[in-house]
């Protein structure tokens, strides 16, 4: 089993540019989130999902869009970047019945310019 | 909501014992999770407590007590892969929601 992935592994963009991360997962796991990590901050959850087709915010999801079509997938959207959104990104994945043992992605850096 | 308070660094030797706390503000969770994280990489989950008392998992014990809001983590025979970072995190029980909260994390440094 890969576990979680995620793609891409490292970009930059220039503020205003749009790109979507992916996040794939292999465990069939019905929950499904992304968080952002910058210094000092801990993790802070930008949106998460219950199921496929089902989406919620978190802590921080202004300037963010997710979307989970298909179980094992679960796409984040930035549609106008930031600078302030520059940070790592992390996916994570847990069963519903054991929501305190998250699997997570190794991550994507993002700078934006 | 939730809040949870780590010391932001902490600091041992190798071969020593090292207590890392987390103290809590939440008006109800399921249980209390921690995580390792090296630099650079991605957390990894360690131990989870959903009753008071003490877990224990190799050279790795967590510590819950409800009554006091409190809880820690017991890192013995440190080694120097140990220096990481180290988050608790909580499950909120308050309107269904099983969506965890993360603190801050304690940066562990373990010198030889």
């Amino acid at each position: 089993n890969a576990g979680v992935t995620q793609t891409p592994k490292f970009r930059v963009l220039k503020t205003g540019q749009s790109m979507t991360l992916l996040c794939a997962q292999d465990m069939n796991h019905e929950y499904m989130y992304w968080y952002r990590q910058d210094p000092g901050m801990g993790l802070r959850l930008i949106h998460y999902s219950v199921g496929e087709g089902t989406t919620a915010k978190g802590e921080v999801p202004d300037g963010y869009n997710v979307s989970r079509l298909k179980k094992q997938n679960f796409l984040l959207g930035l549609e106008s970047a930031a600078p302030s959104q520059t940070s790592v990104y992390f996916c994570a994945s847990s069963k519903r019945q054991a929501t305190y043992e998250q699997y997570f992605g190794p991550g994507t850096r993002l700078t934006v310019t | 909501g939730q809040s949870l308070e780590q010391p932001s660094e902490v600091t041992a030797v190798e071969g020593a014992i090292v207590q890392i706390n987390c103290t809590y503000q939440t008006s109800g969770f399921y249980g209390l999770s921690w995580y390792q994280q090296h630099d650079g990489g991605a957390p990894t989950f360690l131990s989870y407590n959903a009753l008071d008392g003490l877990e224990e998992t190799g050279r790795f014990s967590s510590f819950l007590s409800r009554s006091d809001s409190y809880g820690y983590l017991l890192l013995q025979e440190l080694q120097m892969k140990d220096s990481a970072s180290y988050f608790c995190a909580v499950s909120p029980s308050s309107g269904g929601s099983y969506i965890p909260t993360f603190g801050r994390g304690t940066s562990l440094i373990v010198h030889p």
